[in-house]
């Protein structure tokens, strides 16, 4: 498949494990944030979204944390299952009413 | 079902030759991207459009042309001018446009490869 996840920080984690992907964001006044999956050869899933009047987010075995203080987002995936292994990626509206702008991602690899 | 179809999914060319991937959308979406992304990188915006016959330049539109001549279609052409055409193409759809933001929904991706 695609090497998308070459030179990547790469996250490992043994299945069962909650996992935390952290993200820092560049421009102070974006107000929507997003976390992406992507899977070897494939297009990036949406997994969840933020918008900045909020601090957390939850969804199906994910939370997102949002700390405009320090510019950082996090991503937290609870029990990670093998399923989970991936490259994830952070987006930010920089600058608001323009197009998502995508950080460099992070290899998440789950382990049995 | 809905969503966003690009075609194909690996795509050969020679140098010099311009080379046009299709994307095509049944979601109803006003705006559509096109991103490209290279190893250990990020996704970079080429080109956007929010409303049919409009389109604005990304971060790195030197080299490509687009089209949206249609709602549901947003057609990239890599050019000879594009100095590193060997990527993977990502077209992506949302509702969303303006300051109203909604999540990108993408296609899987198009392989170019120009030697």
């Amino acid at each position: 498949g695609e090497s998308v996840g070459l030179h990547l920080p790469t996250l490992s984690v043994q299945e069962g494990d909650n996992s935390i992907i952290n993200c820092a964001y560049s421009n102070s006044a974006s107000d929507y944030f997003i976390w992406y999956k992507q899977e070897s050869g494939k297009g990036p899933q949406f997994i969840i979204d933020i918008r900045s009047n909020m601090d957390k987010r939850q969804g199906q075995r994910v939370t997102v944390l949002l700390n405009k203080t320090v510019k950082h987002l996090s991503l937290q995936i609870a029990a990670t299952q093998p399923g989970d292994s991936a490259v994830y990626f952070c987006a930010e509206n920089n600058p608001p009413g323009y197009a998502l702008n995508f950080g460099k991602g992070t290899s998440l690899l789950v382990t049995p | 079902d809905g969503g966003i179809t690009q075609s194909p999914k690996y795509l050969f060319r020679k140098e010099g030759q311009n080379v046009t991937l299709s994307c095509e959308q049944n979601l109803n979406h006003d705006a559509m991207y096109w991103y490209r992304q290279d190893p250990g990188q990020g996704l970079r915006l080429i080109y956007y459009s929010q409303i049919v016959n409009d389109f604005q330049k990304g971060d790195i539109a030197e080299g490509y042309s687009v089209s949206r001549e249609k709602k549901e279609s947003f057609p990239l052409t890599v050019t000879s001018a594009q100095k590193n055409p060997t990527a993977f193409y990502l077209c992506a759809s949302s509702s969303g446009t303006g300051e109203v933001v909604s999540p990108l929904h993408f296609g899987n991706g198009t392989r170019l490869t120009v030697t």
